[in-house]
């Protein structure tokens, strides 16, 4: 089955500590995102990636960073610079961005809480 | 400013009660608008795409239709396994890629 798997489902962590949250994709899209989710608000783009090696700051990059070295894979690292990190994070791909308006595919989310 | 704005922000239905949600934008050089269901704890689920202004797409109890201003989902005699969130975005061309934008969504709670 293709899909997109993020993992892990529920992440806790201490204030000033950096974690990596994982996403994979074998839709063998060339578009991955990452998006913030809170209660009451649309989904915000963290980051997102249009092809393996490069990738462009979304609407709230600040506090979080990314790496794209396979085409499959899209992980994305809270840092303790983030001020309010607990959120539910949302791994997104899509067959492109650049040419053609397509919809996006989710994964299932990771709930992290920071305490 | 890009803008999307779904109203209600929550909609409580009886069993069989159709009914409709609406997706309002102010979004400049529009390109595609998608409507998505999220259940709770999970990611959202592809439902439509919409291009183009009077064009319709239906999926069983469904459906989506687009005016130039904004989109409408209608439900039509919903069950209880409908209530979800159902989230509205659209998609408009900025330097080079397509840029979405999401509205909060409308909660929809369907009662046996």
């Amino acid at each position: 089955d293709g899909g997109i798997t993020q993992s892990p489902k529920y992440l806790f962590r201490k204030e000033g500590q950096n974690v990596t949250l994982s996403c994979e994709q074998n839709l063998n899209h060339d578009a991955m995102y990452w998006y913030r989710q809170d209660p009451g608000q649309g989904l915000r783009l963290i980051y997102y990636s249009q092809i393996v090696n490069d990738f462009q700051k979304g609407d709230i990059a600040e506090g979080y960073s990314v790496s794209r070295e396979k085409k499959e894979s899209f992980p994305l690292t809270v840092t303790s610079a983030q001020k309010n990190p607990t959120a539910f994070y949302l791994c997104a791909s899509s067959p492109d961005t650049g040419h053609f308006p397509y919809e996006q595919y989710f994964g299932p989310g990771t709930r992290l809480t920071v305490t | 400013e890009d803008q999307v704005t779904q109203s209600p922000e929550a909609l409580r239905l009886q069993e069989g009660e159709s009914s409709s949600l609406n997706c309002s934008y102010t979004v400049s050089g529009l390109r595609g608008l998608f409507w998505y269901r999220q259940d709770p704890g999970k990611g959202p689920e592809f439902l439509f795409t919409l291009y183009s202004a009077g064009e319709e797409k239906e999926k069983e109890r469904l459906k989506a239709t687009l005016t130039k201003k904004e989109s409408f989902l209608h439900i039509t005699a919903p069950k209880p396994e409908d209530s979800a969130t159902y989230l509205c975005a659209v998609q408009a061309l900025r330097v080079g890629r397509f840029k979405t934008i999401f509205g909060a969504g409308t909660r929809l709670f369907v009662k046996a």
